[in-house]
């Protein structure tokens, strides 16, 4: 399995940004592809994630609305929208899969990473 | 919402010496849901150990994972120069789906 993702992108406060993460190699639709962002000298955090078989998606308390995480199965591609950006927003995003079906199990697999930074 | 707590923060360590990371739970979890991960500079992760003490496909035999209940560790039994990294343990198939503890850093004395 690959994951490859949208590359940087600076963005201004208050706008939006639109990570994509591409799948290959697998069975897209029964994978659970998760987003986990790590901002600069930090640990990671679980923002969110999606099952494309079902569609509906699952997202961490601290990025409920203002997070939104789709799935393009005719492309094999998942996507992680972030609005209202601030500063703090700055950070690597990173998706990850699994090799077990249809759970959000250990992560076997890891996109290369996109920074996003927030800067006026 | 468990909380994993990793120590020590950073271990200085020389190669070929014993590495001894703990990772404490919040609360009780399930074995089969802990995880460690390996993390070097400007890469993502790698998946280490899953079900708390199996090796994930190409994890060396010298990184072994132990424990239960809320007291988790990661021992590697001689470091060799390319382990020197960040190390974070997770817990999974709760809720929130995934939790990570703080990371240690393994830096070379």
């Amino acid at each position: 399995v690959q994951l490859v993702q949208s590359g940087a992108e600076v963005k201004k406060p208050g706008s939006s940004v639109k990570v994509s993460c591409k799948a290959s190699g697998g069975t897209f639709s029964n994978s659970a592809i998760t987003w986990i962002r790590q901002a600069p000298g930090q640990g990671l955090a679980w923002m969110g994630g999606i099952i494309p078989m079902f569609g509906t998606a699952d997202y961490a308390q601290m990025f409920q609305g203002r997070v939104t995480i789709t799935a393009d199965g005719g492309t094999s591609t998942v996507y992680m929208e972030l609005t209202s950006l601030r500063s703090d927003d700055t950070a690597v995003y990173y998706c990850a899969t699994g090799v077990r079906w249809l759970q959000f199990f250990e992560l076997d697999y890891w996109g290369q990473g996109t920074l996003i930074t927030v800067s006026s | 919402e468990i909380v994993l707590t990793q120590s020590p923060g950073t271990l200085s360590l020389s190669a070929g010496e014993r590495a001894t990371l703990s990772c404490r739970a919040s609360q009780r979890i399930d074995t089969n849901y802990l995880a460690w991960y390996q993390q070097k500079p400007g890469q993502a992760p790698r998946l280490l150990i899953f079900g708390a003490s199996a090796r994930a496909t190409g994890t060396p035999d010298r990184f072994s994972g132990s424990g239960s209940g809320t007291d988790f560790t990661l021992t590697i039994s001689g470091l060799e120069p390319e382990d020197f990294a960040v190390y974070y343990c997770q817990h999974y198939g709760g809720s929130p789906k995934y939790t990570f503890g703080g990371g240690t850093k393994v830096e070379i004395k």
